[in-house]
């Protein structure tokens, strides 16, 4: 059973360029959420998307954006990059139901400079 | 409001030896509590999930405790090894519409020949 995938893995761009991360799940997972991963912040939580849905919204600027599209990849999407954003952005797929375990891919790794 | 804080931050311990991370939260409806352990610039992986009547869960050398009482929870690492060295994050999920989950900082363990 494939794990979760997320391309690219490393990634870097210039301020105010835009950006679009992807994710696919577990097969058969219907849940993905994103998170920022910063040394200085731990964990955070951006949104997470179910069945095609954002169920879920984190406190993150209207730059962040994602969507999920029928077999359940998702993209999130960065617009106007600040140096801030540099970051590692996780993925996690669950089931969506239960919410006992999430599978976190590798992660993208994004340098603004 | 919604928190879980880990302790100690960071953490030094000679290979072979044992160590305990704390995580307390206030998290409100509980639903369930899990340790994952992230190597560097990688995705958490999964230790341990308790759900509210488990106190107890064991995953090889990593045993986590659960006191829903009062909301603490503890990861002991028995016999560390080099490869233990990672960041070690308290996850908890709350009881409502969505996947809606509070992660920790994490402790940041150091295992040292």
């Amino acid at each position: 059973k494939a794990g979760v995938t997320q391309t690219p893995r490393y990634l870097i761009k210039t301020r105010g360029q835009q950006v679009t991360l992807s994710c696919s799940p577990i097969s058969g997972h219907r849940s993905v959420s994103w998170y920022q991963q910063t040394p200085g912040q731990g964990l955070q939580f951006l949104f997470e998307y179910f069945s095609e849905t954002q169920r879920n919204k984190g406190n993150f600027p209207g730059r962040f954006s994602g969507r999920q599209f029928s077999n359940s990849r998702s993209e999130m999407n960065v617009s106007t990059l600040e140096l801030g954003d540099s970051a590692l952005y996780l993925c996690a797929s669950s089931s969506g139901v239960d919410y006992t375990e999430a599978f976190f891919g590798q992660g993208t790794r994004l340098t603004v400079v | 409001k919604n928190q879980v804080e880990q302790s100690p931050q960071s953490l030094i311990i000679l290979e072979g030896k044992n160590c305990t991370l704390q995580c307390n939260y206030t998290v409100s409806p509980f639903s369930n509590l899990r340790w994952y352990k992230q190597d560097t610039g990688r995705g958490p992986v999964s230790l341990t999930i308790m759900t509210f009547s488990e106190n107890t869960k064991s995953n090889g050398r990593y045993t986590a405790t659960l006191d829903a009482d009062t909301k603490q929870s503890s990861l002991h690492i028995t016999a560390s090894q080099l490869s233990d060295s990672a960041s070690y994050i308290c996850v908890v999920s709350l009881n409502t519409g969505g996947f809606k989950t509070i992660f920790g900082a994490g402790t940041r363990l150091f295992v040292k020949a």
